[in-house]
């Protein structure tokens, strides 16, 4: 079955580090793009940061550069997204999602909670 | 890069839903769709201003050109109400962007 299934939200205080993780499967991980895209609560999507399907390349919203890291193990089809320094604007459901070559993104994973409270 | 999008569009159902996303000569860009129902992951409409994905009903379509993009949804249904986003991708960022959503009610 071709889907992104994402983990490692939680509650953690202000300053604190977190890891997300995403599992990829049913396509080719390799291959792709893959993205980060965050909705605050109530709030519309904002895309968090990407990565080049080599792993070599990466890209961040101004919002979270300098404090978030994105990786890929092609290995274990899975995507992280490493946030460090997290404050409460960081609250947030994180979906991880495929993007398409045209620029569109056809896969999108059910997402998981972070939320950054003291 | 900016895109607009109205807040809020009603409509009665069996009647036709125009949610438009504005932005500079969005035209010249490839405007995609995301249906996101509450509590649900983002889903894919329209992508290429006007393809759709397999599984995505004929009532839902897509147009652009000038300023203005505009989803089109014919005979909505009940199963329609949702937001709807627009996204382009913002080359001179090398990164996409999103319109601030449009919340579609059924009446």
């Amino acid at each position: 079955e071709v889907q992104l299934l994402e983990s490692g939200g939680g509650l953690v205080q202000p300053g604190e580090s977190l890891r997300m993780s995403c599992a990829a499967s049913g396509f080719a991980f390799s291959s792709f793009v893959m993205s980060w895209v965050r909705q605050a609560p109530g709030k519309g999507l904002e895309w968090v940061s990407s990565v080049s399907p080599s792993g070599i390349s990466t890209y961040y919203a101004d919002s979270v550069k300098g404090r978030f890291t994105i990786s890929r193990d092609t290995s274990k089809n899975t995507l992280y997204l490493q946030m460090n320094s997290l404050s409460a604007e960081d609250t947030a459901v994180y979906y991880c999602a495929k993007r398409d070559p045209i620029g569109h993104y056809d896969l999108w994973g059910q997402g998981t909670l972070l939320t950054v409270s003291s | 890069y900016v895109l607009t999008q109205p807040p809020s569009v009603s409509v009665a159902p069996g009647q036709t839903a125009r949610i438009t996303c504005g932005g500079d000569k969005i035209g010249s860009k490839s405007v995609h769709w995301y249906q996101q129902k509450p509590g649900q992951a983002p889903v894919l409409v329209v992508y290429d201003d006007r393809d759709r994905p397999s599984g995505i009903p004929e009532r839902f379509s897509g147009s652009n050109s000038g300023n203005t993009a505009t989803l089109t949804v014919t005979r909505v249904e009940v199963g329609d109400e949702a937001d709807y986003y627009c996204q382009v991708w913002d080359s001179s960022g090398d990164r996409p962007v999103f319109g601030g959503g449009t919340k579609v009610t059924v009446l």
